[in-house]
């Protein structure tokens, strides 16, 4: 079975770029959501996708955006890159929304550095 | 609105004595509640959870945890703590029951030491 897996592992840009950020959901998981982790700090949700809508959403402004694919596969972009970007981003997957509380099956982050 | 508190930035314990990780939340509805550890450079993995079905929750590696409604905590513990063990530990809170994201603490960094 394969786990989450993102990509790229590390990336730097500057500050007023774009970047993307992939995520391979788990086998079987039809749910994606995203978490932005800065240094010292427990992750916090940016959004969450079933299947290829978003459904939920924190407190974040909309240049994060993110997609999902037919194969449950995510992309999350962030536009107009500030300093305060710079942090782990996670991505995790569940199973359908439907029937209790899904565990979330963490990948290993992405880390943005914006200079 | 839920919340999770951590009491303690950093623990530190020697190896084989006890480890007792504070968990305090806020919910207006009956909570689900999860420990997930985070070792440097890694993604996030589940220790337990609780979903009302126990109030004691074991969980891997050896760890456990036990929800106390009255006194609104979910702590963690390990009776004997190993040099493995050295991570960051966090609590979290499932916002709205049992669909919605994740709510974290700041997390525990917890060190063992020989």
């Amino acid at each position: 079975e394969t786990g989450v897996t993102q990509s790229p592992t590390h990336l730097i840009k500057t500050r007023g770029q774009q970047v993307t950020l992939r995520c391979s959901s788990q086998s079987g998981h039809n749910t994606v959501s995203w978490y932005q982790q800065a240094l010292g700090q427990g992750p916090q949700f940016i959004f969450q996708y079933y299947r290829e809508e978003e459904n939920g959403r924190g407190n974040f402004p909309p240049r994060f955006s993110g997609l999902q694919f037919p194969n449950y596969s995510s992309e999350l972009n962030v536009n107009a890159l500030e300093l305060d970007d710079s942090a782990l981003y996670l991505c995790a997957s569940s199973k359908s929304l439907a029937g209790g509380p899904g565990e979330l099956f963490f990948g290993e982050g992405s880390r943005l550095t914006v200079l | 609105a839920q919340s999770v508190t951590q009491l303690g930035s950093h623990v530190s314990v020697s190896e084989g004595a006890l480890v007792l990780l504070r968990c305090n939340y806020s919910s207006s509805v009956p909570p689900y509640l999860f420990w997930y550890v985070q070792y440097p450079n890694q993604g996030l993995q589940l220790l337990l959870k609780y979903t009302s079905a126990a109030t004691l929750v074991k969980g891997i590696n050896g760890f456990e945890a036990e929800f106390k409604k009255s006194e609104t905590s979910f702590h963690l513990t390990k009776p004997s703590a190993h040099m493995s063990d050295a991570a960051e530990y966090f609590c979290a809170v499932r916002r709205g029951g049992s669909q919605g994201n994740l709510i974290f603490g700041k997390g525990t960094k917890l060190s063992v030491k020989p």
